[in-house]
């Protein structure tokens, strides 16, 4: 059973287009996280967010943490070329200090073309 | 700054087979983990460290073994290698200073056990 239901797996879509990825839980974290890995690379770090209902921006990337720290939004605004590639949400179950040990969605494979 | 190094890049392995994924990182991290990653399923934790001579078990960890003698490496043993191993494997570090959840990751070790 994966803790962390990310949706969609696979997200294909032309340059300028929105889109929204989704991480569902009815576990509580006490922080999420959204990274980004490119083929042969590992992921890398986009955002933290660790309050309910904390919106966060990062260019064209808006992050949202739900109201219960439960589940948590990836839209991006006018996709470029560039933003192709396998997102993942990764969350900090609540209570104690996780040192580290996260637990990861499915992850979503989005390809934009030109 | 070398961030997080993993060596090899690529192994293939015979069944039965072990063999030792290297991981070092020159951040002065103290907390050190090892996921493995197989599609449509994320990241799973195999094992963690909080320090030095301190390991503990992840999510998966049946077949792996892990020490810490020193701050900068983690190696991860696979003992008898068997093909449900075969996957690819990513070392990450984190420090409770810039938060133990902002986790900086390897590029990555491509296992095949035929």
């Amino acid at each position: 059973t994966q803790l962390l239901e990310q949706s969609p797996q696979f997200l294909s879509i032309q340059e300028g287009e929105n889109l929204t990825v989704y991480c569902n839980s009815s576990s509580v974290f006490s922080s999420l996280q959204w990274y980004r890995q490119e083929p042969g690379e590992g992921p890398v770090l986009l955002v933290t967010v660790v309050t309910g209902g904390e919106v966060k921006k990062l260019k064209r990337l808006t992050f949202q943490f739900g109201d219960a720290r439960k589940d948590s939004s990836l839209h991006i605004t006018a996709a470029q070329p560039g933003d192709t590639g396998l997102y993942l949400c990764a969350g900090a179950m609540a209570g104690g200090t996780s040192y580290g040990k996260l637990t990861f969605g499915q992850g979503t494979i989005l390809t934009v073309h030109p | 700054n070398a961030g997080v190094t993993q060596t090899p890049k690529f192994q293939v392995l015979k069944t039965g087979q072990s063999m030792t994924l290297q991981c070092a990182q020159d951040m002065n991290h103290e907390y050190m983990s090892w996921y493995r990653q197989d599609p449509g399923m994320g990241l799973r934790l195999i094992h963690y460290s909080v320090g030095a001579g301190i390991t503990d078990q992840g999510e998966v960890p049946n077949g792996y073994n892990v020490s810490r003698s020193t701050t900068e490496d983690f190696p991860l043993r696979l003992l008898s290698a068997a093909p449900s191993q075969t996957s690819v494997y990513f070392c990450a570090s984190s420090n409770r200073r810039s938060g133990a959840n902002v986790l900086t990751f390897g590029a990555g070790s491509r296992l095949t056990v035929l």
